[in-house]
């Protein structure tokens, strides 16, 4: 089974720029989160999709993230315009379950470099 | 207000010797406790996980203890491989938020041979 896919792993963009990060999940998982770690600290929310629909996107920062999940696979995670405190490592992780008890799988992100 | 908290930003013990990651919560509405272990340039990996029904959950040389009246869980590995050096994450979960997880900081465990 392949496992949960982000790409690209790397990004660096002047501020002012437009970044898509893209995350396929495992096939048949309904669920897809979005997660960002800052600067070496907690692993924060940004949002869940359930299929298609945005269930929970009460931790996206403002709107100047956007994130689709066209026909519910894969999704994708728009910043624009990058700010530099938008710099962090995203993660999507899917599971088959909306609880959290059964862990979820999460791709090796993608380390946005904002400059 | 951090909901999760890993006060240990690091952690080193020698091989063979019990390595215990400590974590704390705030909200009594959390139902699952979770463990996840990070390799450099990796995304987390599930690795354990507790009901807040529960005191104790083991698999292999991975046990989680929960103390509820605390808010305190704990995470023993026994005995402890240089393979286990890496990041570990405690998590929580709420069943009416849909699965979003709570993160701590993170305690950063190295195991010396």
């Amino acid at each position: 089974e392949a496992g949960v896919t982000q790409f690209p792993s790397h990004s660096v963009i002047e501020k002012g720029q437009t970044v898509t990060l893209r995350c396929d999940p495992i096939s048949g998982h309904d669920n897809l989160y979005w997660y960002r770690r800052v600067m070496g600290k907690e692993i924060k929310f940004l949002l869940h999709f359930v299929k298609e629909s945005k269930q929970d996107e009460s931790g996206m920062p403002n709107n100047r993230f956007l994130a689709e999940r066209t026909g519910g696979t894969y999704s994708t995670l728009k910043v624009q315009p990058a700010e530099l405190e938008d710099s962090g490592v995203y993660f999507c992780a899917s599971s088959q379950y909306g609880t959290g008890g059964y862990g979820y799988t999460f791709g090796s992100g993608t380390r946005l470099t904002v400059v | 207000d951090q909901q999760v908290k890993q006060n240990s930003p690091s952690l080193s013990v020698q091989e063979g010797r019990i390595s215990i990651l400590n974590c704390d919560y705030t909200n009594s509405m959390f139902d699952y406790f979770l463990w996840y272990k990070k390799y450099p340039a990796e995304g987390p990996t599930f690795l354990i996980s507790i009901s807040s029904i529960k005191d104790k959950n083991e698999d292999g040389r991975f046990t989680v203890f929960l103390n509820k009246s605390a808010k305190h869980l704990s995470l023993h590995i026994v005995p402890s491989q240089p393979g286990d050096s890496a990041v570990y994450f405690c998590a929580a979960s709420d069943r009416n938020q849909g699965g979003k997880l709570i993160f701590g900081q993170g305690t950063e465990l190295s195991v010396k041979p």
